[in-house]
């Protein structure tokens, strides 16, 4: 089993849909929890972070953790064509120099 | 804004031939790293520097791989002699060393096609 499952889709949506991504994890230290967006042929960008369980909310953007269920999930509200791209979890057990573990990754296409 | 710069963007070289790999952080970013994402996958960590430091290598197949950052500035990654496997993406990335793992600045990739 890996440390980070994340369905690699794909998924398509229609403009104006709630976007529902999630991953799961096995390992019970990580702690911090992370959103990567990549564009096709381009290096991932941050999203947005998470410490621990709860939720983080960021203009479209929701991250939430559960820690009891080793479970998070990103949601996107309003999705417009250009949050076409693929989503990377990814996950470390503590801050500092404590190496990320990334999912796989879900293709997600918004259609106008 | 800064960026992690990367060259080549793209490379195709033939079975058993060496290939390097060029990384340029963004100023001011004492911790690199160097990612290899296969298609379809997430990046898996290949090595990790501190300054001109290797601060975690275990992934990196170092029969035929090598990474130095000589002046703890940019970075070289080389892979030598090239297999059909190590087609994949190579991605470099930087950090300020005391913030947490989280606050990775990704350049835009060399992506590597062996033949």
């Amino acid at each position: 089993q890996k440390e980070v499952e994340q369905d690699p889709g794909p998924l398509s949506v229609p403009e104006g849909a709630i976007v529902s991504l999630n991953c799961t994890y096995s390992n019970s230290a990580f702690q911090y929890f992370m959103w990567y967006r990549q564009y096709s042929r381009k290096g991932p960008e941050l999203l947005m972070y998470t410490y621990s369980s709860g939720n983080k909310e960021d203009g479209r953007f929701t991250a939430q953790v559960d820690k009891s269920s080793k479970y998070i999930s990103l949601f996107i509200r309003d999705s417009q064509p250009s949050d076409s791209a693929t989503y990377l979890c990814a996950m470390s057990a503590k801050g500092g120099s404590e190496k990320l573990v990334f999912g796989k990754g879900t293709k997600l296409t918004v259609n106008p | 804004e800064a960026e992690v710069a990367q060259s080549p963007r793209y490379k195709i070289t033939e079975k058993s031939q060496a290939v390097a790999f060029w990384c340029d952080p963004i100023s001011g970013h004492a911790t690199l790293y160097w990612y290899r994402q296969i298609l379809g996958q997430g990046p898996e960590l290949l090595v990790q520097f501190q300054d001109e430091s290797v601060v975690d290598d275990s992934q990196l197949p170092k029969d035929r791989f090598s990474a130095e950052r000589l002046k703890g500035v940019d970075s070289t990654l080389k892979i030598q002699p090239a297999e059909l496997g190590d087609s994949a993406m190579y991605l470099c990335a930087s950090s300020l060393s005391d913030l947490p793992t989280y606050e990775q600045y990704f350049g835009p990739g060399t992506r590597l096609t062996v033949t």
